[in-house]
Parts: structure tokens; C-alpha cells; sequence
């Protein structure tokens, strides 16, 4: 159980397109689902907490207009970076939290998605 | 200033050998977890405690929360090639939804 999936797992393209990064708990429903930034060699950022229905919450320094966090459903979130530039080059990660039963914040992580922007 | 503090940061040791890795914080949290990354790959959560001096097993590994719930330790005993990874521990804290993460420790375990 808890099984977390993201697509596409790698993605590579050029300076000024958007890319669309979709996160999807297979077997529970996420009522909160969270976007992480990692750079090689340290631990996860967060980006932004996204609820079902609502805006999402970003942290101080990320830009909303960059990063669009739509959560649509119980079970899909999307992250779009929109004109991506080289240093937006990353390993995003997205997790959720199971609505049902979660009173410790346990969090399940996706398999992350390593996005290369040219 | 970084709310929770992992130490060490690398550790390389040889198979069969144990090991700990602390993650210590001046704060109070209501649970922690640690979680386990290979490269290219998302965390694992490997478990979470939430009681003050509680122990929890897992195989090889163990791990306790401490009294004051500020601080937290995984003990590995005979660490063997596939525990390699990076050990991430976070905590959560009164009524956040959000999980402060320690930097991290990068385990190396050579056979």
C-alpha cells in the first residue's frame, strides 16, 4: 500500500518550454500532497504544499507564477514549469499524505522526476 | 540554523561492521521518520515513531525516539552492501502538515 507514482521519470528540454510533472497515489487517497526540490548531494526542499481543491501553499522563495501546482483530484497532483530555464534543472520529488488514518504526517514519496533543461 | 541536525554527514565503513547515525534537534517534535534514498529514487519511509523513549526494530535496524522526543538514532548491526543510501530523518511538529528534513547521511557500506 501507499504506492506513489510520478511521470515522466526523466525529462529533458529546452530553455523557455513548460514542463508538466505529474504525481498520482496509486492505492489511497491524498487529501495533502507535497513538492520537493532536490540538488545533487542534499537533502529534499520543500517547493510548495498542494491541497485537493484549494490553492497551493508555497514556501518563501518559490515563485508561484514559475511553479504552477494544480491538485485536482484525491489522487493527482501536477507541478508545470513553466519557461524552464538551465538552472531549473533538478530532481523533483512530489509525496502524499494518506487521508485516511494518517495522524503521524507520514509522507510517501513518488520516484522522483530528474528534469534537464538545455 | 538548521532545525534538525544529522550527524555524520558521510559515513564508509565494511561490511559486518554496525553503525549509528543521530538526528538531534533543540525542538520538541510529535512524530519522526526515517526514510532511506538511493540514487535517482524518492525516499523510503522505513518507520515512523511517536512516543518518547520508543524503540521499534526492523531486521538489522533499530531505531529510538528519545524521552524528550528532541532526538532521534539508527542503529544498523552488520551492515551489509545494500544498506547504502542516503538516511534522511524528519520530524513533524505540533499541528503542521509539513516534515522539517535533516541534511542527510550518505552510507557506504564496502564489501
Amino acid at each position: 500500500g501507499a504506492v506513489v507514482s510520478q511521470h515522466p521519470s526523466r525529462v529533458i528540454c529546452k530553455s523557455g518550454t513548460s514542463v508538466k510533472i505529474e504525481c498520482r497515489s496509486l492505492d489511497f487517497q491524498a487529501t495533502t500532497m507535497f513538492w520537493y526540490r532536490q540538488f545533487p548531494k542534499q537533502s529534499l526542499m520543500l517547493m510548495a504544499t498542494s491541497n485537493e481543491g484549494s490553492k497551493a501553499t508555497y514556501e518563501q522563495g518559490v515563485e508561484k507564477d514559475k511553479f504552477l501546482i494544480n491538485h485536482a483530484s484525491l489522487t493527482l497532483s501536477t507541478l508545470t514549469v513553466t519557461s524552464a530555464h538551465p538552472e531549473d534543472s533538478s530532481f523533483y520529488i512530489c509525496s502524499a499524505r494518506d487521508r485516511a488514518g494518517d495522524i503521524y504526517n507520514e509522507q510517501f514519496f513518488g520516484p522522483g522526476t530528474r528534469l534537464t533543461v538545455l | 540554523t538548521q532545525l534538525l541536525e544529522q550527524s555524520p554527514q558521510f559515513l564508509s565503513i565494511q561490511e559486518g561492521e554496525n553503525l549509528t547515525v543521530y538526528c538531534n534537534s533543540s525542538s520538541v517534535f510529535s512524530s519522526l521518520q526515517w526514510y532511506r534514498q538511493e540514487p535517482g529514487e524518492g525516499p523510503v519511509l522505513l518507520v515512523t515513531v511517536v512516543t518518547g523513549g520508543e524503540v521499534k526494530k526492523l531486521k538489522r535496524l533499530t531505531f529510538q525516539f528519545g524521552d524528550a522526543r528532541k532526538d532521534s538514532s539508527l542503529h544498523i548491526t552488520a551492515a551489509q552492501p545494500g544498506d547504502t543510501g542516503l538516511y534522511l530523518c524528519a520530524g513533524a511538529q505540533g499541528g503542521s502538515e509539513k516534515l522539517v528534513f535533516g541534511k542527510g547521511t550518505k552510507l557506504t557500506v564496502n564489501p
